[in-house]
């Protein structure tokens, strides 16, 4: 079965230092894969995807994302994290051969002063 | 991106009553698609709105419940039929073009409570 995993409900993180939100996936076929996040009260928002190429990918909001087929993960992170960074992510894949996205069950990001 | 506007942004309903969200899109869209994320849950698709033709459900929703029309490449409504509380939910559109790849857009979502 096809599927996203967040291991983490939560990360806590301080304002300046690095952060790193993980996913891991299981597909058949190449992976698509996404990030979002979702701040209170809204909708989500994209912030990048892989398809194919570099592995490294970059985003919105200063975000990048590492794909690592070795490890089937795709890690969300960013160098130096802001207050305002605090919001839900949710990583997606797109469900084999369709346009259906499969979502994890989300990590909660707190960024502290 | 295409802008996404969904209304109404929430609503309170009385068990046992229908409520119809509506999705409208600035540009022509391919894709349009109902999700649903339940209280502190990740988002589930609920089906795919097919332009003139009948709704796309996954495993566990059904017309009945969740009708959903789609008349245009812009514009779509879902209908939350005889709703329970647990129903209660963040109702969402999203678009996306032609291609398998490409990025589904998400409206800001309606945000329903059943009592």
């Amino acid at each position: 079965a096809q599927s996203v995993a967040q291991p983490e409900d939560q990360v806590n993180v301080a304002e300046g230092n690095p952060l790193t939100v993980k996913c891991t996936y299981s597909v058949s076929g190449n992976p698509y894969l996404f990030w979002y996040v979702q701040y209170p009260n809204r909708g989500l928002q994209f912030l990048l995807k892989y398809i194919t190429g570099d592995n490294l990918v970059k985003g919105s909001y200063g975000f990048e994302a590492e794909f690592n087929k070795s490890q089937t993960s795709f890690h969300l992170k960013k160098p130096s994290a802001l207050v305002s960074d605090s919001a839900l992510y949710f990583c997606a894949v797109l469900r084999y051969n369709t346009d259906k996205l499969i979502f994890g069950t989300g990590t909660r990001l707190q960024v502290f002063p | 991106s295409a802008v996404i506007s969904q209304k109404p942004s929430r609503d309170i309903c009385q068990r046992g009553t229908s409520l119809t969200i509506q999705c409208q899109v600035d540009s022509q869209v391919t894709m349009m698609f109902w999700y649903r994320q339940q209280p502190g849950q990740s988002l589930t698709l609920i089906a795919t709105a097919n332009q003139g033709s009948e709704a796309t459900y996954e495993s566990g929703f059904v017309i009945d419940k969740f009708p959903i029309s789609r008349p245009n490449l812009t514009f779509s409504t879902l209908t939350v039929s005889n709703m329970s509380p647990e129903d209660s939910s963040i109702y969402l559109c999203s678009v996306a073009g032609t291609a398998i790849q490409e990025t589904q857009y998400f409206g800001p979502g309606t945000r329903l409570l059943v009592l």
